[in-house]
């Protein structure tokens, strides 16, 4: 089994929609994050987390919120999805102990609004 | 000037080749130097890593950290077909900063049969 997983993913929704896009880890790590990736800009970092009650904003965290249900879960939300939020959405997990912070991505959640 | 420039390519080269690839970046408090390979519909994973200036040297591929110049190589000897992907270089501080990576937009290679 993948150690991070996202669902869904693939959605596609309509402009003023609500959406959750969901991140579950079996790694055991304190840190969880949340990436968009988009053609031309690479990954932007959208919130970060080091644990259940330590959430932080990214370089992007406008139109966006985030939930850090436990260790092992992290969903993102788009409150009023627009159409520039398409995009392919990561998540990420990485242990506070190690020194290069390597980050494990997701599979990825692919996004459209319309 | 962005903090990590790296050229979006695309690159092709034939079986066999070597291939090189190339970031630079601004921020001289970067101490942590990774390339990232990200699969078509994959998400990344960490390829090497090289901490402050250096080589590494991991098989077919070798990293290089040149700090004083503030550029970093990726070199694959002898590619092969499966090496076919986005290669994306990424940089952190050290420290209490080291969550923070800040990518380049990634360069995709083709390696031809």
């Amino acid at each position: 089994d993948a150690d991070v997983t996202q669902t869904p993913r693939n959605r596609i929704t309509k402009t003023g929609k609500r959406i959750m896009l969901e991140c579950s880890q079996t790694k055991g790590h304190d840190r969880m994050y949340w990436y968009r990736q988009d053609p031309g800009l690479g990954l932007q970092l959208i919130y970060y987390s080091f644990d259940v009650k330590d959430i932080n904003k990214g370089e992007i965290s406008d139109g966006y919120s985030v939930s850090r249900q436990a260790q092992a879960k992290f969903s993102l939300s788009l409150e009023s999805a627009i159409p520039n939020q398409t995009a392919l959405y990561f998540c990420a997990t990485s242990d506070a102990g190690v020194g290069n912070n390597e980050q494990f991505f997701g599979p990825g959640t692919r996004l459209t609004v319309l | 000037q962005k903090e990590v420039e790296q050229d979006p390519g695309p690159l092709s080269v034939p079986e066999g080749a070597i291939v090189s690839l190339n970031c630079t970046y601004s921020n001289s408090a970067f101490q942590y130097f990774m390339w990232y390979r990200q699969y078509s519909r994959k998400g990344p994973e960490l390829l090497m890593y090289t901490y402050s200036s250096g080589n590494k040297e991991d098989g077919r591929f070798t990293a290089q950290v040149d700090k004083s110049s503030k550029y970093i190589s990726l070199f694959i000897r002898d590619s092969q077909p499966s090496d076919s992907a986005t290669y994306l270089c990424a940089m952190s501080a050290s420290g209490g900063s080291n969550y923070k990576l800040t990518f380049g937009k990634g360069t995709l290679l083709t390696v031809n049969p």
